[in-house]
């Protein structure tokens, strides 16, 4: 692995299912961040966590829950999908909280 | 509440300079960020801005004026793989990250 990694690439999902996205970096950075990216809007963060075993609510988390297990993994889950969840969903990580952000490949959902 | 000021698009010929300004109102200031994001891409960091003046890097170079809440990124020499949105985000007093909605940056041969 290098860098920061996502899966899956898309996912084409119905509404009320279960769905996790998979966040993993390498580069042993302490803060990592969830965005959804739709257009005309920008980057809107979701949920942050600025180290392991600590997590943060952003601009948008309603929907959405984390973990910070560990320094690696991130992962965001969406309990009960809604169509308004269709969007580009990008991972990003950085040495400390809000510097210089290196970002995941994104994931495209849409959800039916 | 904070907001961040950018053009929705710009259009500039190969080889020409282009100038992608940013105007920010947000509480309290505490660095400004440029990312470079090429279309279904992710966005790439492409400079940092805490103090008032030009910060060149190569073709690219980023200013900042605090007191006028403004920055603008700097392309020269431009090449086709310029074409890319380009997005402006500022750090507030909380250490919060605000971000622009981009802007979409077309060069024409």
């Amino acid at each position: 692995i290098a860098g920061i990694t996502q899966a899956p690439t898309s996912q084409i999902l119905a509404a009320g299912r279960r769905m996790t996205l998979r966040c993993t970096q390498d580069m042993r950075h302490n803060a990592m961040y969830w965005y959804r990216q739709d257009l005309g809007l920008g980057l809107r963060l979701i949920h942050y966590s600025n180290t392991a075993g600590t997590t943060g609510k952003g601009e948008v988390p309603d929907g959405y829950s984390v973990s910070r297990a560990n320094t690696d993994d991130f992962p965001l889950t969406l309990a009960s999908a809604v169509p308004s969840q269709t969007s580009v969903y990008f991972c990003a990580s950085s040495a400390q909280l809000h510097n210089e952000q290196f970002f995941g490949p994104g994931t495209r959902l849409t959800v039916l | 509440g904070q907001n961040i000021d950018q053009p929705t698009e710009m259009t500039a010929t190969e080889g020409a300079i282009v100038q992608i300004n940013c105007t920010y109102q947000t509480s309290g200031f505490n660095g400004l960020f440029w990312y470079q994001q090429h279309a279904g891409e992710a966005p790439t960091f492409l400079s940092y801005n805490v103090l008032d003046g030009l910060e060149e890097k190569g073709r690219f170079s980023s200013f900042l004026s605090r007191s006028k809440g403004y920055s603008y990124l700097l392309l020269k020499e431009l090449q086709m793989k310029d074409s890319a949105s380009y997005l402006c985000a500022v750090r507030d007093s909380n250490y919060q990250l605000i971000w622009g909605a981009g802007t979409k940056l077309i060069i024409k041969p």
